[in-house]
């Protein structure tokens, strides 16, 4: 079955700073890759998303980058600011199922 | 709110207990999802329910047993539990075709 690894575990940024989020993945027919992110008392939001036909997108100060040859997918948060700190959660699924595999999450500090 | 609304937000029970979770959506959606969120844990899918009708069971004990009663609606049915039970419980749906996941805000769960 699917596996996802996401990596760091913890990131602690200075506001103003960039972070970047990655994650690896098993299963090559996996083509969509959402990021959500949890604040403390919340569930997990969905903040953007790619497909497996495009490398690339943005959304304001937040962008992900999908490479499907080497299976990793990265989320970029640039000018951070302290209310990006949240738990950010990367996941896996494709468009013949419904069954999404999350990573392990990633606990952002932006300290200002 | 999201849209997704569950109640209770916490909930205390014995291992000896019979309580339910309840999960309604006003967003249309045609799919819904309960997973359990442990600490240091990935999100862990339990069930999923497409037109109301069960597609997946990701070998939960029966002890959790969900129930659809419609599309809006989506109950899990808790009887003997074990402490270790004890964990977030998010109620999420989406609709086919578009995979990302809008979820509620959770049952924190204590088995005592």
């Amino acid at each position: 079955g699917e596996n996802v690894e996401q990596h760091p575990s913890t990131l602690s940024v200075q506001e103003g700073d960039s972070a970047v989020i990655k994650c690896t993945y098993s299963d090559s027919a996996s083509n969509y890759f959402p990021w959500y992110k949890q604040e403390l008392g919340k569930g997990p939001q969905l903040i953007i998303d790619i497909r497996s036909n495009v490398g690339e997108k943005k959304d304001q100060r937040i962008a992900v980058t999908l490479n499907k040859t080497a299976k990793h997918f990265s989320l970029h948060i640039t000018e951070t600011q302290p209310e990006d700190s949240a738990v950010y959660f990367c996941a896996v699924s494709n468009t013949g199922g419904f069954k999404t595999i999350f990573g392990a999450g990633t606990r952002l500090f932006v300290k200002a | 709110e999201t849209g997704v609304t569950q109640t209770p937000r916490h909930l205390v029970m014995g291992m000896t207990n019979k309580k339910s979770l309840k999960c309604e959506q006003h967003l249309g959606h045609n799919a819904m999802y309960w997973y359990k969120q442990s600490a240091k844990k990935p999100l862990e899918l339990m069930f999923v329910y497409s037109l109301e009708e069960r597609v997946e069971n990701n070998s939960v004990p029966s002890r959790f047993s969900p129930e659809c009663p419609n599309s809006s609606h989506l109950f899990l049915h808790l009887h003997t539990l074990q402490p270790e039970d004890s964990a977030l419980y998010l109620c999420a749906s989406s609709q086919a075709g578009t995979l990302g996941y809008t979820f509620g805000s959770g049952t924190r769960l204590t088995v005592v």
